[in-house]
Formats: C-alpha cells, structure tokens, sequence
C-alpha cells in the first residue's frame, strides 16, 4: 500500500531535549516536505527537499533541522525544543516532473507536546 | 507571492443540506489550486485540483469546484451535506513550475443532523 509513514503519533518531551520524528515514503517520490499545523494558521512549510542530499527551507524553519541522506526518509530533528513548537506535524510526499500539479501524499501527523 | 484565503473558520450546514466553501487565491501566474480534507486524526487526502484544464473540477465524494479567474476564486461544492463530510476543508495554491504549496487557514465543516 503506497504510503508516508510518521513516527511516533503522539510524543511529549520537556525543553532543551533533542528529538527526531522520522518519516517515511514508499512510493519513490523525489519531493518531501515538513509542515506544522496550528489553529487559525492552517497548514506552514518548515522544510523540503527536493531529491537526496537537497533540501532547503520553508516558512518556518528556525529551531528545525532536516536530512536527507537516502530517497525514502526524511527525518525531521529539533535539537533544543521549545514550548512553541508545541504543534501537529505533517510530512508530505509527492512525485516532480510535471508544473506543480502534482498531488501531495500525507502522513498521519504527529502531535508533540513541549513543556 | 501566492495565498489563499478560506472565508470562514467555522461553517455548519444541515444534513443534506448545500455546502459552500469558500477560497480566493492571490497569484501573479496561472495557478494550480486544490483542495485538501483532513478528517478527525488523520492526515490531508486530496479532494480536487485545478490545472488549468476545465474550469468546473469534480472530486470525491461528491464535491466539486469552479476556478473563476475574474474572481479569484475556487469555491467548494456539494449540493447535499452528508454526516461522513464532517472534517476541516484547507485550499491550497501552487505556482505553476514551483513546488511550494501554500495552503489557506482551513475551514472546519460540521453537519448538523
């Protein structure tokens, strides 16, 4: 079954303790994304990348790091969480090629929780 | 730079009901438009998409939307409100040979019995 994979669903941490919520595609899509979700804001790009090895920044990107090391993974990295990254996230995938009509393959989310 | 506009936070329809909801876009370029469903503890499904192809776009589940340029608009229909639609709405723009998504603040539909 094609689909993105998010791990964990749900995660609780305290500030300043690093974490990586992993994500994973098995549709050998070239586009991976990183969005967080919060009321009233809607859906905000943190991170993209565009094949192995190239990524680059969204809306907002600070306090996230990104890596893209093998086609199907896409780990998203805070090092020193802070409560306002306290948001649902999304990762998304999705095939290049054509002008950007291309459909978006979304994970389950992840719901983290900063204290 | 492209957005989009959802009017509408909140819209509560009866069952069988009309839904309407509503997305203005801002794009310098012919865009490619879309509209995603998020039902309760899932991720975004897509619903329908505007390519410049026709203007009226048919999705799943009974929904569909009309791309008016002169508006700036692309409106969400259904002509009959069902329990299952239930879930938040979000419109979403991409420039044509970007990869960048933008997607609008979301409108949660509810259905009243």
């Amino acid at each position: 079954e094609a689909q993105v994979t998010q791990n964990p669903r749900y995660l609780i941490t305290v500030t300043g303790k690093k974490l990586t919520v992993t994500c994973s595609q098995n549709m050998n899509h070239e586009y991976m994304s990183w969005y967080r979700q919060d009321p009233g804001l809607g859906l905000r790009q943190i991170y993209y990348s565009m094949n192995v090895e190239v990524t680059d920044k969204g809306d907002v990107p600070e306090g996230y790091k990104v890596s893209r090391k093998e086609k199907r993974n896409f780990p998203l990295i805070l090092e020193s969480p802070s409560p306002n990254q306290t948001s649902l996230y999304f990762c998304a995938s999705s095939f290049l090629g054509g002008q950007g009509g291309e459909k978006l393959f979304f994970g389950s989310g992840t719901q983290l929780s900063v204290l | 730079a492209q957005s989009v506009t959802q009017l509408g936070s909140h819209v509560s329809v009866s069952e069988g009901a009309l839904v309407l909801l509503r997305c203005n876009y801002s794009s310098s370029v012919p865009p490619y438009l879309f509209w995603y469903v998020q039902y309760p503890n899932q991720g975004l499904q897509l619903l329908l998409k505007y390519t410049s192809a026709a203007t009226l776009v048919k999705g799943i589940n009974g929904f569909e939307a009309e791309f008016k340029k002169s508006e700036t608009s692309f409106h969400l229909t259904k002509p009959s409100a069902h329990m299952s639609d239930a879930a938040e709405y979000f419109c979403a723009v991409r420039v044509q040979g970007a990869q960048k998504l933008v997607f609008g603040q979301g409108t949660r539909l509810t259905i009243n019995p």
